[in-house]
């Protein structure tokens, strides 16, 4: 079964840090481009950042740019998402897409609060 | 940056009636390689956004045939032919690529049953 499986989220205070991970099964990770897409509350879908297959490019929301950093492994199946400087309005529900979004994760909760 | 924008926001439908949902994008989406990388979601009450309509037109796997896609450029269009109960939630289209990352999403069409 194909499958993406998120996790890292959290309470982080404004300012600090957190890591995300997902994981991914059920099929050739290393053919696929990958993306972070959030959720706010009561809000809709943003992307939030992408990376190609190899790791060789990568992409960032103007919301993020500078602050979060995509990484991916092949050799273990997964997907990362570095976020450092966390603003009260990176919370969110945190999901893992495959290429064109054609397989989601359920996501992982952000919160940044003092 | 790209900006997409959907018209309605929300939309009541009786079942069976048809139902329209517009999105245009603030540039041409038809990229250097012929292709228009423009991508239709759905994200049912309490789930994960799934995957509609690829590459403007194209059903993906295991989308009934009331949905479809249409246009080209700048317009685009996701028409279900005779709305069910099931199709209740909010529809995104989506704008982007891979090389390199970077994608953008409508904000949202709420659809409801009457």
């Amino acid at each position: 079964e194909v499958q993406l499986v998120e996790s890292g989220g959290g309470v982080v205070r404004p300012g600090g840090s957190l890591r995300l991970s997902c994981a991914a099964s059920g099929f050739t990770f290393d053919d696929y481009g990958m993306s972070w897409v959030r959720q706010a509350p009561g809000k809709g879908l943003e992307w939030v950042s992408g990376i190609n297959w190899n790791g060789g490019s990568t992409g960032y929301a103007d919301s993020v740019k500078g602050r979060f950093t995509i990484s991916r492994d092949n050799a273990k199946n997964s997907l990362y998402l570095q976020m450092n400087s966390l603003r009260a309005e990176d919370t969110a529900l945190y999901h893992c897409a495959r290429g064109y979004m054609d397989v989601w994760g359920k996501g992982t909760t952000v919160t940044v609060s003092s | 940056d790209i900006v997409m924008t959907q018209t309605p926001l929300s939309l009541s439908v009786t079942p069976g009636q048809p139902a329209s949902i517009s999105c245009k994008s603030s540039q041409s989406l038809l990229h250097s390689d012929g292709k228009t990388y423009l991508y239709w979601y759905l994200q049912k009450p309490g789930q994960s956004p799934q995957l509609l309509i690829y590459e403007v037109s194209s059903r993906f796997s295991g989308v009934p045939d009331r949905f479809s896609g249409s246009g080209s450029g700048t317009d685009f269009t996701l028409k279900i032919s005779r709305v069910e109960a099931e199709d209740v939630g909010v529809y995104y289209c989506m704008q982007g690529i891979h090389l390199p990352p970077l994608f953008t999403f409508g904000p949202g069409t709420k659809v409801d049953i009457k």
